[in-house]
C-alpha cells in the first residue's frame, strides 16, 4: 500500500519568515494530495490540496508544489503568523478524491515571536 | 452548517472492557469515514461508508473492531474487547460524494485504555 513520509517532524520560525515541510509517497499511481493543519485538542482541517495534473498551487501565504517524477510535493507557508501553529499532515491518494487517504506523521510548527 | 458530532470526547476504559463511539455527520454527506489517531502519529483509516454500505475496511482490525451505519446517517465504532494499543483519538469524518474532498471531520473522542 501507500507510504507517506514527512520531513521534519518539528519546525520553529521566527514570525515572518518562510516555513517548508515535505512529504514523499510511495505509489506512483496517488494522485490526490492534502493538506491538513491540526491546532492543539482540534480537529483537522483541509487548508490546501493539490492533483497530480497541476504542479503548483497557491492560496495567499500558502503554496504547495507536486514532483511526480520524485513523488514528492512540499507545503510553503510564507510571512508566517503565530496562529500558523500548529500540527501539519500531508496526505495522499491513489483514488483522486478523499477515499483511501494516507497521511504523513505530522510536523509541528511552532511560530515564534 | 452543523459539523460532524462525536461522542463522548472522552473515554477510560480497563483493558478487555467494550467501548462504543457514536458519529453523526453533516447532513448530506453520503461518505462516512473512521480514522485512529494515535498519539505522534497521522490518522489512519479503519473503515469508509458510502451511505449504508462498506467501501473500504482494509485496515480495521475485524477480531476487535465493528463498525456499523445501519440507515446511512449516523454510525457507531466498537471496540470489544480493548486492547492497551487501541488508546487513540477516534476521528470520524465525512464529505458529500463518494470521497468528494474535502473532508470534514469531528473533535474525535479520545480513548485510554489502562
Amino acid at each position: 500500500g501507500e507510504n507517506v513520509e514527512q520531513h521534519p517532524s518539528t519546525l520553529s520560525v521566527q514570525e515572518g519568515d518562510s516555513a517548508v515541510i515535505k512529504c514523499t509517497y510511495s505509489d506512483s499511481a496517488s494522485n490526490y494530495f492534502p493538506w491538513y493543519k491540526q491546532e492543539l485538542g482540534k480537529r483537522p482541517q483541509l487548508i490546501i490540496d493539490i492533483r497530480s495534473n497541476v504542479g503548483e498551487k497557491k492560496d495567499q501565504r500558502i503554496a504547495v508544489t507536486l514532483n511526480k517524477t520524485a513523488k514528492h510535493f512540499s507545503l510553503h507557508i510564507t510571512e508566517t503568523q503565530p496562529e500558523d501553529s500548529a500540527v501539519y499532515f500531508c496526505a495522499a491518494s491513489i483514488t483522486g478524491t478523499a477515499s483511501k487517504l494516507t497521511f504523513g506523521t505530522g510536523t509541528r510548527l511552532q511560530v515564534t515571536l | 452548517e452543523a459539523g460532524v458530532a462525536q461522542s463522548p470526547r472522552y473515554k477510560i476504559i480497563e483493558k478487555r472492557q467494550s467501548v462504543a463511539f457514536w458519529c453523526n455527520p453533516i447532513s448530506g454527506h453520503a461518505t462516512l469515514y473512521w480514522y485512529q489517531q494515535i498519539l505522534g502519529q497521522g490518522p489512519k483509516l479503519l473503515i469508509q461508508f458510502q451511505n449504508n454500505g462498506v467501501v473500504d475496511d482494509s485496515q480495521l482490525p475485524k477480531d476487535r473492531f465493528s463498525a456499523e451505519r445501519l440507515k446511512g446517517v449516523d454510525s457507531t465504532l466498537k471496540i470489544q474487547p480493548a486492547k492497551l494499543e487501541d488508546s487513540a483519538v477516534y476521528l470520524c469524518a465525512s464529505s458529500f460524494g463518494t470521497g468528494l474532498p474535502p473532508l470534514h471531520f469531528g473533535n474525535g473522542t479520545r480513548l485510554t485504555v489502562t
